[in-house]
């Protein structure tokens, strides 16, 4: 069975700092897909970054970048220049390609901005 | 701007009532989900529609009872529900086809069960 796991319940970060934010998973799978979502207080999860696993270079959203390591099964997820609007629950995710089109979720990073 | 819409954004409810959620997507999407979510908990999936079929019911009590009418809606019926039912629940959708496409989410219901 594949699981997520997010080892950081809670992470700070000065607002213009740099953040990472951390996620591994376990799969016998060679081929899916991983995600973060981003969770603010207003309830909408919504889709900040994702990554092929068959594709080696770390996928680029503006600010948001992931560190993607296939051999540890390590998928971190770095915010550079932090917004106090990044502030919110960061969910990583994982796909198999198995037809059930299924997310498997990790509990969840929950990331305060500060002034 | 919200792509998948859901109705209403807050339900109370008592134990004995009979309400629907609502979800409506307008991108085509032919894969939609429900899924419930407590505080500071990940989403937990409760169903999957793939062409308006249901292909996954995670095992969700039959006082949930799931609907796709066509391809842009999908309800949720609710009917005898717990405290414990007291919850956010979300409606996702995505693509079936080029690759393993990400689902969108709603806003969300938030359910309180008296």
């Amino acid at each position: 069975a594949q699981t997520v796991t997010q080892s950081q319940p809670e992470m700070s970060v000065q607002e213009a700092e740099t953040v990472t934010l951390s996620c591994t998973y376990d799969t016998s799978e060679s081929n899916y897909y991983l995600f973060w979502y981003k969770q603010p207080p207003s309830r909408q999860m919504i889709l900040v970054i994702r990554q092929e696993a068959y594709k080696q270079q770390n996928a680029t959203e503006n600010r948001f970048s992931v560190n993607f390591q296939k051999a540890a099964k390590s998928f971190s997820l770095k915010i550079s220049d932090s917004q106090l609007g990044d502030t919110a629950m960061y969910f990583c995710a994982f796909m198999t390609p198995s037809g059930t089109y299924k997310y498997i979720f990790g509990t969840g990073t929950r990331l305060k901005v500060l002034a | 701007d919200t792509e998948v819409t859901q109705t209403p954004k807050h339900l109370v409810m008592g134990m004995t009532n009979k309400k629907s959620l609502k979800c409506e997507q307008h991108m085509g999407h032919r894969a939609m989900y429900w899924y419930k979510q407590k505080a500071k908990k990940p989403p937990e999936l409760m169903f999957v529609y793939s062409y308006e079929k249901l292909s996954i019911n995670e095992s969700v009590p039959s006082r949930f009872s799931p609907e796709c009418p066509n391809s842009s809606l999908l309800n949720l019926h609710l009917h005898a529900l717990q405290p414990e039912d007291s919850a956010l629940y979300l409606c996702a959708s995505s693509q079936l086809q080029g690759g393993y496409q990400p689902q969108h989410f709603g806003d969300g219901t938030r359910l309180s069960i008296l």
